[in-house]
């Protein structure tokens, strides 16, 4: 049975840096995973996605700022997180993906940033 | 980008009763290669994380009741309840999956 949990959600200060983690197992995270990220009490907002090839996409908001990695051997996803913003705070999800489309959701670890 | 419009924000409805929902891209999803709509339906529930309902607009995941049902093409969608249970009480996000940045809609709050 798949499973994604991530980690490594903090309490950080404006220009900090995070990195979050998303074990996963039932399933090898070397095909389509991405980040995806829901502010308190808002919608979602994808963040950024890598394909099965290893290439990367972002967000506009990111771009620059996160970069998207994952280890294959200990079956990881990334998500290294500098210059953060208020506008950051957000419970980040590590998803799944075929393709596209996100078909597993893991539950999300918090992000606040504040000063 | 595509933008994904949702309506209405919020929808009360009787238990039983049917409940649609509404979706609109910016710009088609409807690959010419396929002849497929990439636009699927997420379902979340207060607390949880979302869960996926719906993608290639019509095609149901695997355990997802069959009173859930999608249909659109092209630029306009539809996610319908047809008789809504009390557990089906969510908020509903559209999600395009055609190209990136991949966009979600702003979501319908369903209530009973």
């Amino acid at each position: 049975e798949a499973q994604l949990v991530e980690s490594g959600g903090d309490l950080v200060h404006p220009g900090g840096s995070l990195r979050l983690s998303c074990a996963a197992s039932g399933f090898t995270v070397s095909n389509y995973m991405s980040w995806v990220r829901q502010a308190p009490g808002k919608g979602l907002e994808w963040v950024s996605i890598i394909n099965s090839a290893g290439g990367t996409y972002y967000a506009n908001f990111v771009k620059g700022r996160f970069t998207i990695s994952r280890d294959n051997s200990k079956n990881t996803l990334y998500l290294q997180m500098n210059s953060l913003r208020v506008e950051d705070t957000a419970v980040y999800y590590c998803v799944r993906g075929r393709g596209y489309i996100f078909d597993y959701w893991g539950h999300g670890t918090p992000v606040t940033v504040s000063s | 980008d595509i933008v994904m419009t949702q309506s209405p924000e919020s929808l009360a409805v009787s238990l039983g009763e049917r409940a649609t929902i509404n979706c609109k891209s910016s710009q088609s999803v409807l690959s010419r290669a396929d002849n497929k709509n990439y636009l699927a339906w997420h379902q979340q529930k207060l607390g949880q994380p979302p869960k996926l309902l719906i993608s290639w607009a019509s095609t149901r995941e695997s355990g997802v009741p069959d009173r859930f049902s999608g249909s659109g093409s092209g630029t306009d969608f539809t996610l319908t309840i047809s008789s809504v249970q009390a557990e089906d009480v969510a908020i509903y996000y559209c999600q395009q999956h055609y190209s990136a940045p991949l966009t979600f809609g702003g979501g319908t709050k369903v209530e009973i």
